[in-house]
């Protein structure tokens, strides 16, 4: 069962802002938005998450609409490295509940 | 500095082997996670262990087989019950309860059967 949506790929040119969307639309109260990023055959690497609140560190921007339904992580200056494919991922943050992860966003950073 | 270590990066199989893939945790985690992944795909959960001696299947377990003995081991072995073997495999780690930066990923073996 599907609990995140996200487009398939997208382009963003290097040094612009890279804006990737995921509708959650089932997402239940005591649930969180995840996002991971994997580097071509490398292992995914945690980004950011959030519950309700946008959130910001040192690697990008978590904006959680008011409703939470949709949720866009933000790479302010986005750079070659970039390139990967991001996954949004929904669970609560506790209990045995693994990590589910989907077919995510592969994000190409143009030069 | 603290990781997971997966190794080999690279393994070759022949039908109709077994074969162990090693996953190590310097992180004092007590949940560890193997997943695979095919071309193109997400990730597949296949066996996770929440705590020493105690392990339960994930969502693709057919084929394969797991033993955690220790903290910082869990070994994931590929039996020749494992009909299409060939893909990426990857561990994981994570702090219980859920910590604020979820799973550490190794950086995977690559199994392909010849």
């Amino acid at each position: 069962d599907a609990k995140t949506t996200q487009p398939p790929s997208m382009d963003c040119a290097e040094g612009r802002a890279a804006n990737l969307p995921c509708n959650h639309s089932t997402i239940s109260g005591n649930e969180y938005v995840y996002w991971y990023r994997q580097i071509h055959s490398q292992g995914p690497q945690y980004i950011i998450h959030g519950l309700k609140n946008n959130e910001t560190n040192e690697m990008a921007s978590l904006i959680i609409t008011e409703d939470r339904k949709s949720s866009t992580l933000i790479l302010p200056h986005a750079t070659l490295r970039d390139t990967a494919v991001y996954y949004c991922i929904v669970r609560v943050n506790f209990g045995n509940e693994k990590l589910t992860f989907g077919t995510g966003t592969r994000l190409t950073i143009i030069p | 500095d603290g990781g997971i270590t997966q190794s080999p990066k690279y393994l070759f199989r022949k039908e109709g082997q077994n074969v162990t893939l090693s996953c190590e945790q310097n992180l004092n985690h007590d949940a560890m996670y193997w997943y695979r992944q095919d071309p193109g795909q997400g990730l597949r959960l296949i066996y996770y262990s929440q705590i020493v001696n105690d392990f339960q299947k994930g969502d693709i377990a057919e084929g394969y087989s797991v033993s955690r003995e220790k903290k910082e081991s869990f070994p994931l072995t590929v039996t020749s019950a494992q009909k299409n073997p060939t893909a990426f495999y990857l561990c994981a780690s994570s702090l219980q309860p859920w910590p604020s930066d979820g799973y550490t990923f190794g950086s995977g073996t690559r199994l392909t059967v010849v």
